[in-house]
C-alpha cells in the first residue's frame, strides 16, 4: 500500500511558464515533507522541506504548499526553466524524524518545453 | 567538500556471485541508509544504520544485507545476487536530530544476468 503518492508520471510544461507537482500521502503520521529533484545519473538532490505545522514554504522559484486535511503538497516552480527538466520526487517523514528514512513516491518526471 | 561515494557505479555480475557495494561519506553523519529505485516504484528503502553497529530494516531488505563497523562506511552486501535485484541503487546519509535532510550518493546501476 502506497503511503506517498505522485499521480502524475509525467508533467509537460512550457518554458516561463508555472510548473505545480502534486503529491498526496495517506499516512497521518507524516509531519515532514520534502521535495527532491533527480537528473539522469544522479543521485536525488534535496530541493525544498515543509513542516506540518506550515501550510508553505518558499524558496526563491520553488513553493510548497501543504494542505493537511486533504493530506496534499503540491511544488510550484515559477517560471520554469529548462534546466528544471528532471524526475521529482516527494518524500515524508514520520513524526519523531524517521530514524528509518524516507517514505518516496514514485516521482514525477517533468519536461520544460522551450 | 561534502560528499557521498558510492562504489561501483555500474556493475554487471551473474546469479549467485557475492558482491559488494560499498558507501562511503565524509560528513560524519550518524544515519545511512540503502534505497533501490526501479521504474514505476520510486525509491524504495532497503535496509538503514542509525549508527554504528545499529542497523535494521526497511521496506525491501530481502537477499541483502549490510553493515556498519565505522561511522563512514555503509557496505550493501548481496550474498547470492538474482535478477530480481537489477536496479539503481542509493546510498544516502543525514545528520542525527529530527529532520534533517538525507543527502544521495551518485548510484551504482546492477545487472544480474
Amino acid at each position: 500500500d502506497q503511503q506517498v503518492k505522485q499521480n502524475s508520471p509525467s508533467l509537460s510544461v512550457q518554458e516561463g511558464r508555472i510548473s505545480i507537482l502534486n503529491c498526496d500521502y495517506t499516512n497521518s503520521m507524516f509531519d515532514y515533507f520534502l521535495w527532491y529533484k533527480k537528473y539522469p545519473a544522479e543521485g536525488p538532490t534535496f530541493l525544498i522541506s515543509i513542516s506540518s505545522i506550515k501550510d508553505k514554504n518558499e524558496d526563491g522559484r520553488f513553493t510548497v504548499f501543504l494542505n493537511k486535511s486533504a493530506k496534499h503538497l503540491s511544488l510550484h516552480i515559477v517560471p520554469s526553466q529548462p534546466g528544471d527538466s528532471a524526475v521529482y520526487f516527494c518524500a515524508a517523514l514520520l513524526s519523531g524524524g524517521g530514524a528509518d528514512g524516507l517514505t518516496f513516491g514514485k516521482g514525477t518526471h517533468l519536461i520544460i518545453q522551450p | 567538500e561534502a560528499q557521498v561515494t558510492q562504489n561501483p557505479r555500474y556493475l554487471i555480475t551473474v546469479t549467485g556471485k557475492k558482491l559488494t557495494v560499498t558507501c562511503s561519506q565524509n560528513m560524519n553523519h550518524e544515519y545511512m541508509s540503502w534505497y533501490r529505485q526501479d521504474p514505476g516504484l520510486g525509491l524504495r528503502q532497503i535496509y538503514y544504520s542509525m549508527n554504528v553497529e545499529v542497523t535494521d530494516k526497511g521496506d525491501v531488505p530481502e537477499g541483502y544485507k549490510v553493515s556498519r563497523k565505522e561511522k563512514r562506511n555503509f557496505p550493501l552486501i548481496l550474498e547470492s545476487p538474482s535478477p530480481n535485484q537489477t536496479s539503481l541503487y542509493f546510498c544516502a546519509t543525514r545528520a542525527g536530530g529530527l529532520y534533517n535532510e538525507q543527502f544521495f550518493g551518485p548510484g551504482t546501476r546492477l545487472t544480474v544476468l
